[in-house]
């Protein structure tokens, strides 16, 4: 059974740093691309990016590219997502995300982390 | 970036109904559409892709059409646990977008 578990989110302070991780188990993890994307309060879907099977690539959301860094370690099964200078607008739900069989359609996901954006 | 463009809003229907939701492209995305369900505090799940293709386990109640720019999910024969927030999300071109999504709640 595919499973995707994220982990590291919590308070943050505007401008401050912090970095999510994502446990996946039940399948080779290093076959496929990842992805995270995020659901705001109001329930907005926003895809942050994608990092290729074996890390040489990544693709984010432009509007995100310059504060957000995808990473993966295929040994420890893990993705990470390092969110930087955070706002209050990146108050949201991250969510881990891996795809069914074709690009960014997305068949598996995480229980989704909560990440509160406030002073 | 590829507009996506969900309606209703928000829909309430009783069961057994048949609803349908629609999702319009700002351009013609070649069916790279997939559908989603959110339930109540859990997290979204891949119903439909490729505009009209069933994900495994998907009841059949479900379906996805269109093309180019315009598609929909319809849902037959309502049923209490279908009571979710649905997404339209497009995978023809980086960076890939969601619609607004659709409340549906029973009547």
């Amino acid at each position: 059974e595919v499973q995707l578990v994220e982990s590291g989110g919590g308070l943050v302070q505007p401008g401050a740093s912090l970095k999510l991780s994502c446990v996946a188990s039940g399948f080779t993890f290093s076959d496929y691309w990842m992805s995270w994307v995020r659901q705001t309060p109001g329930k907005t879907m926003e895809w942050i990016g994608d990092i290729k099977y074996d890390g040489s690539y990544t693709n984010y959301a432009p509007s995100l590219k310059n504060r957000f860094t995808i990473s993966r370690d295929n040994a420890k099964s893990t993705l990470y997502l390092q969110m930087s200078n955070v706002r209050s607008e990146d108050t949201a739900t991250y969510y881990c995300t891996r795809d069914r069989s074709t690009v960014a359609t997305w068949g598996y996901w995480g229980q989704g982390v909560m990440v509160t954006v406030s002073s | 970036d590829i507009q996506m463009t969900q309606s209703p809003a928000s829909l309430s229907a009783s069961l057994g109904e048949t609803v349908t939701i629609e999702c319009l492209a700002s351009e013609d995305i070649y069916s790279n559409l997939a559908w989603y369900q959110q339930k109540p505090g859990k997290s979204p799940q891949l119903l439909i892709y490729y505009a009209n293709s069933l994900n495994d386990g998907v009841p059949s109640r479900f379906s996805g059409s269109g093309s180019g720019t315009q598609y929909s999910l319809k849902i037959n024969s309502l049923q209490s646990e279908d009571v979710s927030i649905y997404f339209c999300q497009q995978n023809y071109d980086s960076p890939w977008t969601f619609g607004g999504g659709t409340k549906l709640e029973l009547k």
